[in-house]
């Protein structure tokens, strides 16, 4: 069965103070893995796509990292707005489109 | 902005009731997605069209439906509604058949009272 696991469930981190969320993923044959950020009552927002092992992307203070079972999302001095639900996703076997983790949810204090 | 919307925003009505929430993908988007999202639940994915064609099933309830029109904009509807189907319905799309970046709209929040 096709998993995405997301660690730490909370994470609560004083301004400035860097750290990484980890999303593992059990299916054969990766299609990619997607990040989005989600604020409360509203949609998911895209931030990054990963092909391969190896892979790097980045986005402000937000930078992702894919190795063959597992993606870390970066986050180097976090500020208060960066306060979100952070989730993972990755194509799901057959024809399931994505399958989402749930989620890391970031505070930041300032 | 991702592109996507959704109407209405927010959806209130009582048990046994049926409703329909409406979403328009991006321009050139051939793919609309529907997710459920309960409170402390993840995205549940409930089906998926691709041009006009029902692609991919999830978790969908058997009192649950879509379609998606030659416009390409989808319609879920939602019947013999409980107390237990409260939550935000989100729409995504994503121009290809699978494997691409979905983007998802604002959400519908329905509540059943």
């Amino acid at each position: 069965e096709d998993q995405v696991t997301q660690s730490p469930e909370a994470l609560r981190l004083q301004e400035g103070e860097s750290s990484s969320l980890n999303c593992s993923y059990t299916v054969s044959g990766l299609r990619g893995l997607f990040w989005y950020r989600q604020d409360p009552g509203k949609g998911p927002e895209f931030l990054f796509t990963l092909y391969s092992a190896g892979e790097e992307k980045e986005k402000e203070r937000l930078k992702a990292t894919l190795t063959k079972k597992e993606s870390f999302l970066h986050i180097t001095a976090p500020k208060p707005e960066d306060s979100a639900t952070y989730l993972c996703a990755v194509p799901g076997s057959g024809n399931t489109p994505l399958v989402f983790g749930k989620g890391t949810r970031l505070s930041v204090i300032a | 902005d991702s592109g996507v919307t959704q109407t209405p925003k927010h959806l209130i009505t009582a048990t046994g009731q049926r409703v329909t929430l409406r979403c328009s993908p991006r321009s050139g988007d051939l793919s609309v997605y529907w997710y459920q999202q309960s409170l402390d639940q993840g995205l549940q994915f409930l089906i998926q069209y691709y041009n006009g064609e029902e692609r991919a099933k999830g978790n969908i309830l058997e009192r649950f439906s879509a379609q998606q029109f030659p416009d390409l904009h989808s319609e879920l509807n939602l019947s013999s509604l409980e107390l237990g189907d409260s939550a935000l319905y989100f729409c995504a799309s994503s121009s290809g058949a699978r494997g691409n970046e979905q983007f998802f709209g604002p959400g519908t929040r329905l509540t059943v009272l």
